[in-house]
C-alpha cells in the first residue's frame, strides 16, 4: 500500500512552459486534492474532485487545470507557468460522506521553481 | 466563506514544557476539525480530529477539544518533546472543501 505518490519531486521550469504533476493514490479515495503551500499562508485549496469525472474550483484555481479519468489518478496541469507559481504542491486524497468531512492523506510533495 | 486562524510561531519551548496552540475557525454546516503535523521535507500527517461539537481528539498525548460555541480547536500537550518539533497545521473540512491555518512551528530544545 503505497498511499498517495507525487511526481516528480523537484522541478524547475522556465516562465511560459507546461507542464503535468502527477498524483496518484491506492486507497480507493473518491475525494482528491490539489494544494500549494507558500511560506507563511498555510495550505491553500487549487482544485479537488469526489470522483472520476467530477472536478471543481478551490480558492487559487487560476493557471491550473485537472481532470480525472480513473479514481486513482488526479493530474495537475500548470498551463503556462509564471514565477507566481513557485511553490510546493501536495496532493491529497481522502473518503467523501456527504456532509461529513474525513482526514486526508498527503503525498510527499513536489517542489515546483519558475525562473 | 470558511477559514481558519492559527497563533503565529514560532514557539519555542524547553522539554517537558506545556503546549497550547490556539486555533480558530469560521464555518456554516458541520465541519469536521483536524490538526496536521509536518515535518520537514514531507507531506502533512494527521494528528487528531474532531467531528461534531464537544468531541475531543487525542493522539500521542496531543489533545483538542470541538469548542462550537467559541469556535475554537485549540492544541495542547501536557509535556512536549524534542521529537514533537515540527509544523502544526488546524484545518477545517467542509463540504469537500478544507481550509488551513498557517502553520505554527514549534521547536523544542533539549
Amino acid at each position: 500500500n503505497a498511499g498517495v505518490t507525487q511526481t516528480p519531486k523537484f522541478q524547475v521550469l522556465k516562465t511560459g512552459q507546461s507542464m503535468t504533476l502527477q498524483c496518484a493514490q491506492d486507497m480507493n479515495h473518491e475525494y482528491m486534492s490539489w494544494y500549494r503551500q507558500d511560506p507563511g499562508m498555510g495550505l491553500r485549496l487549487i482544485h479537488y474532485s469526489v470522483g472520476a469525472g467530477i472536478t471543481d474550483q478551490g480558492e487559487v484555481p487560476n493557471g491550473y487545470n485537472v481532470s480525472r479519468s480513473t479514481t486513482e489518478d488526479f493530474p495537475l496541469r500548470l498551463l503556462s507557468a509564471a514565477p507566481s507559481q513557485t511553490s510546493v504542491y501536495f496532493c491529497a486524497s481522502s473518503y467523501t460522506g456527504g456532509i461529513w468531512s474525513y482526514e486526508q492523506y498527503f503525498g510527499p510533495g513536489t517542489r515546483l521553481t519558475v525562473t | 466563506g470558511d477559514s481558519v486562524t492559527q497563533m503565529e510561531g514560532p514557539v519555542t519551548l524547553s522539554e517537558e514544557a506545556f503546549l497550547t496552540i490556539n486555533c480558530t475557525y469560521t464555518a456554516t454546516g458541520y465541519p469536521s476539525l483536524f490538526w496536521y503535523v509536518q515535518y520537514p521535507g514531507e507531506g502533512l500527517q494527521l494528528l487528531l480530529k474532531a467531528t461534531k461539537a464537544d468531541d475531543k481528539g487525542s493522539n500521542k498525548g496531543f489533545e483538542a477539544t470541538y469548542r462550537k460555541e467559541t469556535t475554537s480547536f485549540h492544541l495542547e500537550k501536557g509535556s512536549v518533546q524534542v521529537s514533537d518539533s515540527a509544523v502544526y497545521f488546524c484545518s477545517v473540512g467542509n463540504f469537500n472543501k478544507f481550509y488551513f491555518g498557517s502553520g505554527t512551528k514549534l521547536n523544542v530544545k533539549p
